[in-house]
């Protein structure tokens, strides 16, 4: 069955550092999202992205953050200048149509000490 | 403001009790309500609920939605410690999902 991969799978930072968490989503899905959780907390959206741009951010998405997606499979979220709240479960996930046959890739553990 | 509120937080049966998991929304431009199991990792999809009183069933799980009232529930029947998750109810709008913060079910021997 098709998955979403993502990398690494946990990833330690110190803080101000920046950081690239990777996804590989499914391939003939269009749209692709980014999610984070932090321990014991809800599922928050971040951002979802459609033919090369973003098409909806969250408030938590602010300027430290970026996606992009440099070719035809890797879909990355940046963060420039980790800060210690940054630490989080973070996942990707993507689907063929928004809200239809969405996966989510197993996440990336991020802790910033 | 946009939010999905999921009841109860925690929940504690025991095997082979029947459970009912509710969601309730208010968002703007709804489009699909949707229920996932969360183990360890990523959440794993349940069902895709888009039109009110139409029952989705996948074996001892069920779900269905009401739209006018704006809200879902989760029925687990005959539970087994196996379901034991936090069960997270998402509400698709716009261009993104919104998730509530879950219910925990724990199931005991």
């Amino acid at each position: 069955e098709p998955e979403v991969t993502q990398t690494p799978s946990h990833q330690v930072t110190q803080m101000g550092q920046e950081v690239i968490l990777r996804c590989v989503p499914i391939s003939n899905h269009l749209y692709f999202y980014w999610y984070r959780q932090i321990l014991g907390q809800k599922v928050e959206f971040l951002v979802s992205f459609y033919n090369n741009e973003i098409s909806e951010k969250s408030e938590i998405f602010d300027d430290q953050f970026s996606v992009e997606r440099p070719d035809g499979s890797n879909f990355t979220l940046k963060i420039r200048s980790t800060k210690l709240e940054d630490s989080a479960m973070y996942f990707c996930a993507s689907s063929v149509q928004g809200g239809i046959g969405y996966t989510f890739g197993s996440g990336t553990r991020l802790t910033v000490v | 403001e946009d939010k999905v509120v999921q009841s109860p937080l925690s929940l504690v049966v025991h095997e082979g009790d029947t459970v009912t998991l509710n969601c309730s929304y208010e968002v703007t431009n709804f489009r699909s309500l949707l229920w996932y199991k969360q183990e360890k990792k990523a959440p794993t999809f349940l069902f895709m609920l888009t039109s009110s009183g139409i029952e989705k069933k996948s074996g001892r799980l069920s779900s269905i939605l009401d739209k006018k009232e704006l809200f879902s529930i989760l029925n687990i029947t005959a539970t087994q410690t196996g379901d034991s998750a936090v069960y997270l109810c998402a509400v698709w709008h716009n261009n993104d999902m919104r998730f509530g913060a879950g219910t925990r079910l724990t199931v005991k021997p």
